[in-house]
């Protein structure tokens, strides 16, 4: 069964940084996409970030570019979004999400969500 | 950036309804266009991608077409286990870009 589980959310002052990592089981890790996707409280989905299965091709939101980095440890099963930086409107929910074979860039599995509140 | 625009923001519904939700992209993109349902409290779940491919466990009640750049998804016959937000996404080019979303709720 395949599983994403979140962690490290929480609540942090502005300009201040999170880590949030994101621990795949289930599936063969390495060999998949893997995406970082927010949800702000009573909002829309935003797509943050996407790292491919060796890390060759790495992409990012505009509202995040410069602030976050993601990366990944295949040995480990785990993917990583490093956050600096923070502003209020990080605010959010943020999904692990793996993306399909046929497209990469479609979501097949998320994770149930870690909470990310930024404020002072 | 593509924008994805979706309606109806939100439709009422009864229970063996034919429901129909329209995405339009604001520039092409090669059917490179997906569903997914969000209960509330919980992650998205992908039903459609590549326009039209049911994906693997979502009922065959769901359908995805295309017609340009407009995109509809259709759910044949409305059922309890419905009731939720969908969202659109184009998986054509970065960014990566959602609909603003189409809650589906009970007549």
């Amino acid at each position: 069964e395949v599983q994403l589980v979140e962690s490290g959310g929480g609540l942090v002052k502005p300009g201040g940084s999170l880590r949030l990592s994101c621990a795949a089981s289930g599936f063969t890790f390495n060999t998949y996409t893997m995406n970082w996707v927010r949800q702000s409280p009573g909002k829309g989905l935003e797509w943050v970030s996407l790292i491919s299965s060796s890390t060759i091709y790495i992409y990012y939101a505009d509202s995040v570019k410069g602030r976050f980095t993601i990366s990944r440890d295949n040995a480990k099963n785990s993917l990583y979004l490093q956050m600096n930086s923070l502003r209020a409107e990080d605010t959010a929910v943020y999904y692990c999400a793996r993306g399909i074979a046929v497209t990469t860039k479609t979501f097949d599995f998320w994770g149930q969500g870690t909470l990310v509140t930024v404020s002072s | 950036d593509i924008q994805m625009t979706q309606s109806p923001s939100s439709v009422s519904a009864s229970v063996g309804d034919r429901v129909t939700i329209t995405c339009r992209a604001s520039q092409g993109i090669n059917n490179w266009l997906a569903w997914y349902q969000q209960k509330p409290g919980k992650a998205p779940q992908l039903l459609i991608y590549g326009a039209s491919s049911l994906q693997s466990g979502v009922p065959s009640r769901f359908s995805g077409s295309v017609s340009g750049t407009d995109f509809t998804l259709t759910i044949s016959s409305l059922q309890p286990e419905d009731f939720a937000t969908y969202y659109c996404q184009q998986a054509n080019s970065f960014p990566l870009t959602f609909g603003g979303g189409t809650k589906v709720e009970i007549k």
